[in-house]
Formats: C-alpha cells, structure tokens, sequence
C-alpha cells in the first residue's frame, strides 16, 4: 500500500532564503509525482508534475526532483518570498495505472519578511 | 478562463438531512475527481469519472454517499443521511484525460453537519 511521507510538517523562514521540502514515498511503481501548493480556505494548485521518466521539472523559482529508486522527491524554493507562505502537497499514484493519488500530508510553509 | 466551480462555498445543516454539492468543471477536461479533507485523514479521493463514467468510487466511504455526472459540465455528490462525522472540506477537480495531466482544483465547500 502506498505511503507518502512529508518532512518537515512546518517551516518558518526568513524572506530570500532558499529551501527544500522533502517527500518521500513506499512504492516506487509510480508513473508521476505533483506537487500542489494550498492556499488557506483555498483548493490546492498544480505546481510540478514529473513523469517517471523524468528526473526534474522547474518552473520559474521552483525546482521538483525525482529520485523513483529510493522513494524521494524535493521540492527546491529559491530566494523565498511572503507569498511563498503555503502548504505544499506532494502526490502519487496510489497503484498501478491509475488516477487514484495519494497525497502527503504537507509542509505548511511560513516566509518572514 | 474560468476554473473548478464549485456550490456552495459554505453549507450547515443539521444530521440526517440530505446535502447536495456541485461541480462544474474545467470546459474540456474529461477527467472528474471528488475529494475529501479533513484534518485527521488529510486528502482522500472519494470517486473519478472519465468521460462522464464513474470508474473508481472505491474511496466513497458508505453508502449514504452517491455522485452523478450527467454531462460534461456538471457533477453532483450527495450525502443522504448526513451524519457530524460527515464534516469536511469538499473539493472538486478536474483534468484533461490522461495520466500525466495535471489537476485543477475548486476551492472547496466547507461543510459542517451539526
């Protein structure tokens, strides 16, 4: 059964630091693996997805890595900003070939001006 | 463009009646996704649909729970009896079909069952 795992589950920073958040997950069968950030009282949005066969995406300031062999990804924040201050979710497919994800628990991130 | 609606917002009703929450997803997206959150189990898939068909509802938790997709623009869950243990945050997603589309998440309704 698929686990995923997030550490740490909080982190406060000072504005401009760069940062990773961690992921980790059991069964390294997955076709994908999203990071979602969440908004309080907000749905969660599409950050990163990375097939299988890749090993990184970045968009803009941020950076997600996978590494499917030892059951880890990092999500990389460069020079942190205030409205950085989210959750962060990672997923993956729960088995197999399916849309069925399972989601960590998340890293609620705070960025101190 | 418009995003994951959802109605509504915010819902209160007291056990044992009947709640209804909706679902108008991303115009083209073909793939439909109900979820749960609460803080003791995080997030949870309840059921998907993939060109209206329900394919997985392995995560809808009793029978008291039912979803419907009559067309491409709309989806029901509803909840009948509910129950306090009912409470949760309701999201609703959509995606292009396909395993590696990203998902694009309502904002959510918020329900409380006193």
């Amino acid at each position: 059964k698929q686990e995923v795992t997030q550490i740490p589950a909080a982190l406060s920073v000072p504005e401009g630091e760069n940062l990773v958040l961690n992921c980790s997950f059991t069964d390294s069968a997955i076709y994908n693996l999203q990071w979602f950030r969440q908004d309080p009282g907000k749905g969660l949005t599409s950050l990163l997805l990375i097939q299988s066969s890749q090993r990184e995406q970045t968009s803009g300031r941020l950076n997600a890595s996978l590494d499917k062999s030892s059951g880890r990804s990092t999500l990389y924040i460069a020079a942190s900003q205030p409205g950085d201050s989210a959750t962060y979710l990672c997923a993956v497919p729960g088995d197999g070939r399916t849309y069925k994800y399972i989601f960590g628990t998340g890293t609620r991130l705070k960025v101190l001006a | 463009d418009a995003g994951v609606i959802q109605s509504p917002r915010h819902e209160v009703t007291e056990m044992g009646q009947e709640v209804t929450l909706r679902c108008k997803p991303i115009s083209g997206h073909n793939s439909l996704f109900w979820y749960r959150q609460t803080m003791m189990r995080g997030l949870e898939l309840l059921i998907y649909f993939n060109n209206n068909v329900p394919i997985d509802d392995s995560g809808m938790p009793e029978d008291r729970f039912s979803a419907k997709m009559p067309n491409a623009s709309f989806s029901t869950l509803k909840i009948q009896p509910s129950e306090p243990r009912d409470s949760a945050v309701y999201f609703c997603a959509s995606s292009s079909l396909g395993l590696n589309q990203p998902q694009h998440f309502g904002d959510g309704t918020r329900l409380s069952i006193l």
